[in-house]
């Protein structure tokens, strides 16, 4: 079974500072996707990452970025120029052939 | 606004009562899933529908949980007799998708709180 592992429940960031979220995984299908998710105090999830297993290179969107180990089965998030609105619940997700599986989440917190 | 919504936000419930929850996807989105989240943890996969087929349920999901989504738009979950331990936040999720293939993004709802007290 696919399992998701958020070794860090908690972390901090100084504003303007990087920040880096880990996340592991179990699987033995070699063709799946990878996301992150953030969710905000009381707000609901929304997506900021994916990466297609396939794909070597490492997919960015903006200040966002991952560390994709296929082989050590790693998913890293590096958040660059850590923002005030960065402070939320963040989610690493699998994707199998229908079923997405999450992790236990990184609260993020961003200090001014 | 054209993201997913649910009804109602929050549902405070006595214990043997049922509740119905509804979700209405994004208009192009042909499949929909459910997830229940408890504090501190991820979102639990509960089912999954591909239009109006209900293709997958979770081992979580059990006899008192029912999901439809008749005509392949809106969903609803309804909980029979509920328990204490239903109580969480109810996400509901969709994505698009026409191949086995492809990423299919999920997009959230904001989600029903439910309380069994």
């Amino acid at each position: 079974a696919q399992t998701v592992t958020q070794s860090q429940p908690e972390m901090s960031v100084q504003e303007a500072e990087t920040v880096t979220l880990s996340c592991t995984y179990d699987t033995s299908e070699s063709d799946y996707y990878l996301f992150w998710y953030k969710q905000p105090p009381s707000r609901q999830m929304i997506l900021v990452i994916r990466q297609e297993a396939y794909k070597q290179q490492n997919a960015t969107e903006n200040r966002f970025s991952v560390n994709f180990q296929k082989a050590a089965k790693s998913f890293s998030l590096k958040i660059s120029d850590s923002q005030l609105g960065d402070a939320a619940m963040y989610f690493c997700a699998y994707r199998s052939a229908v079923q997405f599986y999450f992790g236990t989440g990184t609260s993020l917190t961003v200090i001014p | 606004d054209t993201g997913v919504s649910q009804n109602p936000r929050h549902k405070i419930t006595k214990r043997g009562q049922n509740v119905t929850f509804r979700c209405d996807p994004i208009s192009e989105h042909n499949r929909l899933y459910w997830y229940r989240q408890t504090l501190g943890q991820g979102p639990e996969f509960l089912t999954y529908f591909q239009n109006e087929a209900q293709l997958e349920k979770s081992r979580l999901l059990s006899d008192r949980f029912s999901a439809e989504r008749p005509k392949g738009s809106f969903s609803t979950l309804e909980i029979q007799r509920t328990e204490q331990g239903d109580s969480a936040m109810y996400l509901c999720a969709s994505s698009f998708g026409r191949t086995a293939g492809g990423p299919w993004e999920q997009y959230f709802g904001p989600g029903t709180r439910l309380t069994v007290t």
